[in-house]
């Protein structure tokens, strides 16, 4: 059973471009979190999703990023027209329906020249 | 005062020593996460408590709820075990509170 899957592992953007990052759940998993960690800060959560809906996007900035989870393929969490601030690592999560027991992808490294 | 308090927030330490590394914490909590961080940046979850003590391998966790307070003990301690311990207490399963992690250094 693979784990949380993200992609790409590191981005590399110039101000003002696009970008997208890509996690698969585990198998058997609905449930799916995106989390970002800023240099030499903890994470903090971003916005939690089951498949076709958000659920808590209570973390996600108000402009240039959104998030889906379709019915298929993974979630994607977009930025749009970045900037040097969204530099960070993203972490993707997922738990199944039942336990609440959340598995962490090894997170994808978004660097913005 | 910080809402998730870690100590010791570095710890370095013999091959074969037992660690134990303590979180406490201010906020209400339905359950707590122990999480492992490597150089490399990627997270693993360790454990998810509500209560009482699990245990994985040479890994152990405890949670006192009363008292707000978790360990993490590592036995038999590994240079492998090298990494950032994070405790993360949430009020739902992905609400999480990071505390800044414990650096521990296991030197052969």
């Amino acid at each position: 059973n693979a784990g949380v899957m993200q992609n790409p592992r590191h981005l590399v953007r110039r101000r003002g471009q696009e970008a997208r990052l890509r996690c698969s759940p585990m198998k058997g998993h609905s449930h799916v979190y995106w989390y970002r960690q800023l240099p030499e800060e903890g994470l903090k959560f971003m916005v939690y999703l089951q498949k076709e809906n958000i659920i808590d996007e209570s973390g996600m900035p108000k402009e240039r990023f959104s998030a889906e989870f379709p019915k298929e393929g993974p979630s994607i969490l977009r930025i749009q027209q970045v900037v040097r601030g969204d530099s960070a690592a993203y972490f993707c999560a997922s738990s199944p329906p039942s336990t609440g027991a959340v598995f962490f992808g090894e997170g994808s490294r978004l660097t913005v020249l | 005062k910080n809402e998730v308090e870690q100590s010791p927030q570095n710890l370095t330490a013999q091959e074969g020593e037992f660690i134990t590394i303590n979180c406490s914490y201010s906020v209400g909590i339905s359950a707590l996460h122990w999480l492992q961080q490597h150089p490399g940046g990627g997270i693993v979850s360790l454990f998810m408590l509500s209560s009482g003590k699990k245990k994985h391998g040479r890994l152990i966790a405890t949670i006192n709820i009363q008292e707000k307070h978790s360990s993490l003990h590592i036995t038999a301690s590994h240079p492998r075990d090298s990494a950032v311990y994070i405790c993360a207490p949430g009020d739902s399963n992905y609400q999480l509170i990071w505390g800044a992690g414990t650096k521990l250094i296991i030197k052969p």
